[in-house]
């Protein structure tokens, strides 16, 4: 099993749209946890962490459920300019390391 | 204030040549990671440095793979010799002290392509 799995993607949808995206990772003692985009052919960049409680960034909302093992990123009211990869990522077992997901591509049409 | 450095940006070579990427890391920033990523894949770790020493380089290819980071700054990645399966981006990245909720700033990558 992948330390972390997330849907395969493609996403095809419409400006306006909502979606989710979902990921869980394998390792019980991970502390943090994020989500990263990836415009296609860019460098990744952080686009929220992830909290315990859940947290919330404009149109974006994620959420943990560590006894899961399963994190959550929703977009409301899409925009063309959301279309990219959205890569999970959870600290690895050396603390510092970060192991990413292989990433869902959203592709946002008019 | 500038973000991650690399150079090159991109790269063609024959198989069996060497290669090297240069990285600087954002200013202050005392951890530097150097990753790869394969075509529709996440990046992977490769090797990661505290200031000068590498506290993490289990993923590191060592027959192949080298890397240095003198003086606790710049980083070079270098791949001596070159196979088909190394064509990838290599990216460097860099946080502040490497914490676990550190957020890591990434580099535009190198594309690297073995004819």
């Amino acid at each position: 099993r992948k330390e972390v799995e997330q849907d395969p993607g493609p996403f095809n949808v419409p400006e306006g749209a909502t979606v989710a995206f979902n990921c869980t990772y394998s390792n019980s003692a991970s502390q943090s946890f994020f989500w990263y985009r990836q415009d296609c052919r860019k460098e990744p960049k952080l686009l929220m962490s992830v909290y315990s409680s859940g947290n919330e960034d404009g149109r974006f909302t994620a959420q943990l459920n560590r006894a899961s093992q399963y994190i959550s990123l929703l977009i409301r009211d899409s925009k063309l300019s959301d279309s990219a990869t959205y890569l999970c990522v959870v600290n690895g077992r050396s603390q510092g390391n970060l192991i990413f997901g292989k990433g869902t591509k959203l592709s946002v049409k008019p | 204030e500038a973000g991650v450095v690399q150079s090159p940006r991109y790269k063609i070579i024959e198989k069996k040549q060497p290669v090297a990427f240069w990285c600087n890391p954002i200013s202050g920033h005392n951890t530097l990671y150097w990753y790869l990523q394969n075509l529709g894949q996440g990046p992977e770790l490769l090797i990661r440095y505290e200031n000068e020493e590498a506290v993490d380089d289990s993923q590191l290819p060592k027959d192949r793979f080298s890397a240095e980071r003198l003086k606790g700054v710049d980083s070079t990645l270098k791949i001596q010799p070159a196979e088909l399966g190394d064509s990838a981006v290599y990216l460097c990245a860099s946080s502040f002290s490497g914490g676990p909720g550190d957020e890591q700033f990434f580099g535009p990558g190198t594309r690297l392509t073995v004819l």
